[in-house]
């Protein structure tokens, strides 16, 4: 089955320094993707940063990074030069590629909050 | 505004009631998702559409909740006699059949149930 684990509630951050944001995933399917999305406080989530699991460059996407770590199950996310609106719930989420599955499987989330 | 839209973008019902949303997908996106997201926690998968036909179904939906799709654009979510753990916010979203078609989602529509 498939699992997201974001085991950090929630980050302090210092505006303009940079942020990472840990995330691993369970899966025993050789196909699938992650993805991360920034919900602010309106509630609408925003697609961020993709990662394919037979990509061999991690994805970059301008101030996002996603640190690819494929042995170990992890990807998390780098925020560069973080902002004032950086400040958001930040989900990661993983698609399996068999049998043409879609759904999206979401962690619980972690709250960045950006200091000025 | 070329975006996901849903309606209402909130719902107060009472325990017993049906409730109705609807969704509109990106025009150019056969795709289109269904989640639930309880306070605290990630979105939850509960259906997802291929043009017109249902093709995905999580457990979650129970036999209170159907969606439909009858044209393959708009979408619209049903819940029969909702519970008070419905109260959710409700999120849909689309995609196209592209290369990691990633999932555009709307502003949601947040349930209470009374």
């Amino acid at each position: 089955a498939q699992k997201i684990t974001q085991t950090q509630p929630g980050m302090f951050v210092q505006e303009k320094e940079a942020v990472t944001l840990d995330c691993t995933y369970d899966t025993s399917d050789q196909s699938y993707g992650l993805f991360w999305y920034k919900q602010p406080s309106s509630g609408e989530m925003i697609f961020l940063i993709y990662q394919g699991s037979y990509d061999e460059q991690n994805a970059t996407e301008g101030r996002y990074s996603l640190n690819f770590q494929k042995a170990r199950k992890s990807a998390n996310l780098v925020i560069s030069a973080s902002q004032l609106g950086d400040s958001a719930m930040y989900f990661c989420a993983m698609r399996e590629d068999h049998q043409g599955a879609q759904k999206l499987v979401f962690g619980q989330g972690t709250r960045l909050t950006i200091n000025p | 505004d070329t975006g996901v839209s849903q309606d209402p973008r909130h719902k107060i019902t009472k325990r017993g009631q049906n409730v109705t949303f609807r969704c509109d997908p990106i025009s150019e996106h056969n795709r289109l998702y269904w989640y639930r997201q309880t306070l605290g926690q990630g979105p939850e998968f509960l259906t997802y559409f291929q043009n017109e036909a249902q093709l995905e179904k999580s457990r979650l939906l129970s036999d209170r909740f159907s969606a439909e799709r009858p044209k393959g654009s708009f979408s619209t979510l049903e819940i029969q006699r909702t519970e008070q753990g419905d109260s959710a916010m409700y999120l849909c979203a689309s995609s196209s059949s592209g290369s990691y078609n990633e999932q555009f989602f709307g502003p949601g529509t947040r349930l209470t149930v009374l």
